[in-house]
């Protein structure tokens, strides 16, 4: 079955620094990945998104890496500030058919921000 | 910014009891989902409603689950016997269409069930 992982539930870095968020997938039919971010007691955040036809996508301050070969998919943040401090969810969708397409989502990574 | 709104944002229910959770989607979106999350856990897929209609619907949502989109604007989900597994926040999600267009959360609907 098609499942969405994450390798690190919790992930500390200090302010300035740069965060990697990893993400494995199983389903090599998904097209279609988003980050989302998800800060307490909210809804998840869109962060950014990357097709399958792409390998990188770059945001303000913020760049998604897809690597199907090895069906891996990362989130970066440069400068990490206290406000980037949530739980980041990939999600991924499967081919789309044309119909309402949903997405699946992983367990989630916390990112705790130091001062 | 455009956002999608929930009604209400918590509520507390006896085991049995019927709840409605509202959602107002984004204005010119025409997919709509609720997804829930389990405390601690993470987000699932409930069901997806497309041209008044269901397009798809996950294992979760049995018989005791139903959606309605009853005035154009409002999009709810219904639960007609509350179970204590039911606790657990109801986010609703819309999407404006195509395939590259992105599912956008509301700020969700906490549900506990006592």
């Amino acid at each position: 079955g098609e499942s969405v992982g994450l390798h690190l539930p919790t992930l500390s870095v200090q302010e300035g620094d740069n965060s990697i968020i990893n993400c494995a997938y199983s389903n090599s039919a998904s097209d279609y990945f988003i980050w989302y971010k998800q800060e307490s007691g909210k809804g998840p955040q869109f962060i950014i998104d990357i097709r399958s036809n792409m390998d990188k996508r770059q945001g303000q301050r913020v760049t998604v890496l897809l690597n199907k070969t090895v069906k891996h998919l990362s989130l970066q943040i440069a400068a990490t500030q206290p406000g980037d401090s949530a739980v980041y969810f990939c999600a991924e969708r499967g081919v789309y058919t044309g119909t309402a397409s949903k997405l699946t989502f992983g367990t989630g990574t916390r990112l705790q921000v130091t001062l | 910014e455009p956002e999608v709104t929930q009604t209400p944002s918590h509520q507390v229910t006896q085991m049995g009891q019927e709840v409605i959770l509202r959602c107002v989607p984004i204005s010119n979106h025409l997919y709509f989902y609720w997804y829930r999350q389990i405390l601690g856990q993470k987000v699932e897929f409930l069901v997806s409603f497309y041209n008044n209609e269901i397009s798809e619907k996950s294992e979760i949502f049995d018989d005791q689950f139903s959606v309605e989109r009853p005035d154009g604007s409002n999009f709810t989900l219904k639960i007609r016997s509350t179970k204590l597994e039911d606790s657990a926040m109801y986010f609703c999600a819309s999407r404006l269409e195509s395939s590259g267009n992105t599912i956008y959360f509301g700020e969700g609907s906490w549900l506990t069930v006592v």
